[in-house]
């Protein structure tokens, strides 16, 4: 099993493009998350589904969209980027409930100029 | 509200001392507490978690306590060793059923 992977690792974009983080998980996890991680600002949570066809806010989610189209998939999507959302984006997934472990993807590192 | 606090920022100590990491937290409702180890350039990955309806949790040289009166739960790691140095985050599910951490601990360990 891959477990939790992210496309792309790296990206450069400039200001106003828009862009498409993928996330897949192999491992059939109903839960999955999207965080962004600054210096000193730990991981916030940006948008989450708790299934197929769901998503739901988190605490930083202006300027993402997300969708959840299939259970294995999670997209992110920056509309207009801005040099604000230049961060490490990591993807997560765990298994349904409120108590289980959280499997990371390796991060894909933004920069916005 | 889901925050989680935690503290300290940074933290220092000398191999084979111990080191405490303390996160409190306000949605009552939240009943599962994990910490996670991320190394410099690595994913964040799962240490150890508890359980609320338990009060402490032991696995080699990492415990967990928590404490949900108060509303608050720590890491220790005792017989601390350079591999231990890392970023550690505590987090916790809320009542919405997402999963909130809190800012990080940079560890460091002095040989």
């Amino acid at each position: 099993n891959a477990g939790v992977t992210q496309t792309p690792k790296f990206r450069v974009l400039k200001t106003g493009q828009s862009m498409t983080l993928l996330c897949a998980q192999d491992m059939n996890h109903e839960y999955m998350y999207w965080y962004r991680q600054d210096p000193g600002m730990g991981l916030r949570l940006i948008h989450y589904s708790v299934g197929e066809g769901t998503t739901a806010k988190g605490e930083v989610p202006d300027g993402y969209n997300v969708s959840r189209l299939k259970k294995q998939n999670f997209l992110l999507g920056l509309e207009s980027a801005a040099p604000s959302q230049t961060s490490v984006y990591f993807c997560a997934s765990s298994w349904a409930g409120r108590d289980t472990e959280a499997f990371f993807g390796q991060g894909t590192r933004l920069t916005v100029v | 509200g889901e925050n989680v606090e935690q503290h300290p920022s940074t933290l220092s100590v000398q191999e084979g001392d111990s080191a405490v990491i303390k996160c409190t937290y306000s949605d009552s409702a939240s009943n599962y507490f994990p910490w996670y180890k991320q190394e410099l350039g690595k994913r964040p990955q799962l240490i150890i978690d508890i359980r609320s309806n338990v009060g402490e949790k032991k696995d080699q040289r990492i415990a967990v306590t928590l404490n949900k009166t108060a509303k608050h739960f720590s890491l220790h790691i005792t017989e601390t060793q350079p591999e231990d140095s890392a970023v550690y985050f505590c987090a916790h599910s809320g009542s919405a059923r997402q999963l909130t951490f809190g800012s990080g601990t940079q560890l460091t360990v002095l040989p």
